[in-house]
């Protein structure tokens, strides 16, 4: 069955260093996403990806989080300089098309755990 | 007034009975409305889709939608204790951005 892959599973940076979290997406699927869940609260949205550009993105999504698909397969979060307060359980999540439009079903990969100290 | 809410719960429901879990939403030009199963630990799992007002029916699983009270619910049919978990709403608003509840905490009494 196909699944979207992270890495990596877990993270351990200090503040103030750039840290990249990579996604491979279901390989049909054209929308991409990334979530971030602090333990114990929401699944918050951070940014909506289409068609080689952000579609959407949340006011946490300031100027040190970028996102980038590299090549055909990957979709990579990049955090610029890390904070405290960025540790989190970050999840790439993908969605397919349906007659133009996007199905929003999303499949979430196993996330990956982020820790700044 | 929040995105999407949902009461945290927990909601405790004895084994075999019917655990009714309850959503709003505040965009009234959402367009389509998910049910996702978070275990602890765990990424979300995707049990049900609903486009349009109605009932929507999968196994012991019913989403029910109802755009005009901006109203989403999901029954689920003879619990299981596999079925103790969170319960998040999700909406997709008309700019693809997929908005999450906080979740429904469920404990299925065995």
């Amino acid at each position: 069955e196909p699944e979207v892959t992270q890495t990596p599973s877990h993270q351990v940076t200090q503040m103030g260093q750039e840290v990249i979290l990579r996604c491979v997406p279901i390989s049909n699927h054209l929308y991409f996403y990334w979530y971030r869940q602090i333990l114990g609260q929401k699944v918050e949205f951070l940014v909506s990806f289409y068609n080689n550009e952000i579609s959407e993105k949340s006011e946490i999504f300031d100027d040190q989080f970028s996102v980038e698909r590299p090549d055909g397969s990957n979709f990579t979060l990049k955090i610029r300089s890390t904070k405290l307060e960025d540790s989190a359980m970050y999840f790439c999540a993908s969605s397919g098309g349906l007659g133009g439009s996007n199905t929003g079903e999303l499949f979430f990969g196993e996330g990956s755990r982020l820790t700044v100290l | 007034q929040k995105e999407v809410e949902q009461n945290s719960g927990p909601l405790s429901v004895p084994e075999g009975a019917i655990a009714s879990l309850n959503c709003t939403y505040s965009d009234r030009g959402s367009q389509s409305f998910f049910w996702y199963r978070q275990y602890s630990g765990k990424s979300p799992e995707l049990i049900m889709s609903i486009y349009s007002n109605g009932d929507k029916e999968d196994g012991r699983f019913t989403a029910q939608l109802n755009k005009a009270s901006q109203y989403v619910s999901l029954l689920i049919r003879d619990s299981q204790p596999s079925d103790s978990a969170t319960y998040l709403c999700a909406v997709n608003r008309r700019d693809d951005k997929i908005i999450f509840g906080k979740g429904t905490r469920l404990h299925i009494l065995p």
